[in-house]
């Protein structure tokens, strides 16, 4: 079975700083793809970031980045000169190459405080 | 910049009504998608289909039908609306497996049984 664990229900940071999202998962598959996705009140599931397992390199979108440590199967997401505009809930989602679903955490609630 | 388009928004059903949700996407892609969101979890997979003609079931296919007459379209069908089926329900399209695997969601509709 494949799980995605986010640990953190909630979290806070300050305009301008920086904050980190954690995600673990659980997987025998060698070959599989992480995101995460954005959710505002609006609802709308918003790409964030994606890493594919074996490219060791971590991904960089913009002020978002993300830390992969694949033998630990951890993948955090790194939001820097946080935005008011990037309060939602933050999704980490795991696929392997061989499957279809993906496979979601239960969420981080992020709030932007002025 | 259409991308994928799902109605209605919203929809309160009584118990025993059937309904179909709308879901087509103008970006030719193979890949099509149902997920549901509970409160204050992730999405999970209800059916997907693979092309035109080929369906198959998720990890909560129950009370649900679906069926894929074309590339654009994947309307989900409830034929016996019960209180558990109160949801978002969220459609999604992607590439495939030999893409990059990122799965791109529509606005979702929020359904209510009573």
């Amino acid at each position: 079975a494949q799980t995605v664990t986010q640990s953190q229900p909630e979290m806070s940071v300050q305009e301008a700083e920086t904050v980190t999202l954690s995600c673990t998962y659980d997987t025998s598959e060698s070959d599989y793809y992480l995101f995460w996705y954005k959710q505002p009140p609006s609802r709308q599931m918003i790409l964030v970031i994606r890493q594919e397992a074996y490219k060791q390199q971590n991904a960089t979108e913009n002020r978002f980045s993300v830390n992969f440590q694949k033998a630990a199967k951890s993948f955090s997401l790194k939001i820097s000169d946080s935005q008011l505009g990037d309060a939602a809930m933050y999704f980490c989602a795991y696929i392997p190459n061989s499957g279809y679903a993906l496979n979601f955490g239960k969420g981080t609630s992020l709030l932007v405080t002025p | 910049n259409a991308g994928v388009t799902q109605t209605p928004k919203f929809r309160i059903l009584k118990i025993g009504q059937s309904m179909t949700l709308q879901c087509t996407q103008d970006m030719n892609h193979n890949y099509m998608y149902w997920y549901r969101q509970d409160p204050g979890m992730g999405l999970k997979l209800i059916y997907y289909s693979v092309g035109a003609g080929i369906t198959d079931k998720g990890e909560v296919p129950n009370g649900y039908n679906v069926s894929r007459s074309t590339t654009e379209d994947f309307p989900l069908r409830l034929e016996l609306a019960a209180p558990s089926q109160t949801s978002v329900y969220f459609c999604a399209s992607s590439y495939g497996t030999s893409g990059s695997r990122v799965q791109y969601f529509g606005a979702g509709t929020r359904l209510s049984v009573l």
